[in-house]
């Protein structure tokens, strides 16, 4: 089955930009998406479609994809951002919905 | 305001069964595919089952086939799981959430999940 590797933690400063991997081979030929797990709360979607933000969604929130390396991009980090993120893609295989191994973010 | 809501999760023996439900509101519920995704204490998202808007179409991951069905009734606007065989590394907060599209199969809107426990 496809495998998405992260990066098990992201360490930043308020204000800065943190910069989150996740890879999987040819991951650029996939869509990416992307969700925010606060502790004890539901993950939320915060990019689809490798570059797409819900609505309500901060514009600070972007992504990228391409070769094997997806990257969530996230701009001007608030002490609200730390949290669990994790990548997600299809893949045609026998366990189709693919789930990142997830990158604890902390906001120094 | 859309809402899903999980029911059904609690503490059960290993091998025994457990029927967990998702009821929507606040969308049309018989125009969305959903998925279960569970949570394991601790660790990662694992994706677990996926209905078609209509419950035709239905796919599993490798570790529940056999054991777990997910089937829905859309009069009802709810989603349903059920778990047979329940073994300890069953042991997960399952979430049912919205497909927001299926060509690209990402998932829009989450419930805030119901504990499963398996434990003799």
């Amino acid at each position: 089955s496809y495998v998405l590797t992260q990066p098990p933690s992201v360490s930043v400063a308020p204000g800065q930009t943190a910069r989150i991997t996740c890879g999987g081979n040819d991951i650029g030929s996939k869509n990416v998406h992307w969700y925010q797990q606060k502790p004890g709360q539901a993950p939320v979607l915060v990019v689809y479609d490798d570059s797409d933000r819900p609505s309500g969604i901060p514009e600070r929130f972007s992504g990228s994809n391409s070769g094997n390396t997806a990257t969530l991009t996230i701009s001007r980090v608030e002490a609200g951002d730390e949290a669990d993120y994790y990548c997600q893609v299809w893949d045609g295989s026998s366990d189709p919905y693919v789930f990142g191994t997830g990158t604890k973010v902390t906001v120094l | 305001q859309m809402q899903l809501v999980e029911s059904g999760g609690g503490v059960v023996q290993p091998g025994k069964s457990l029927r967990l439900s998702c009821t929507a509101s606040g969308f049309t519920f018989s125009s969305f595919a959903m998925h279960w995704v569970r949570q394991a204490p601790g660790k990662g998202l694992e994706w677990v089952a996926f209905i078609s808007s209509d419950g035709t179409n239905k796919h599993y991951a490798d570790s529940v086939t056999g054991r777990f069905t997910v089937s829905r009734d859309n009069s009802k606007d709810t989603v349903y799981l059920q778990m047979n065989s329940l073994r300890p590394e069953d042991t997960a907060v399952y979430y049912c959430a919205r497909d927001g599209n299926l060509l690209t199969a990402y998932l829009d809107f989450w419930g805030q999940g119901t504990l499963v426990t398996v434990s003799s």
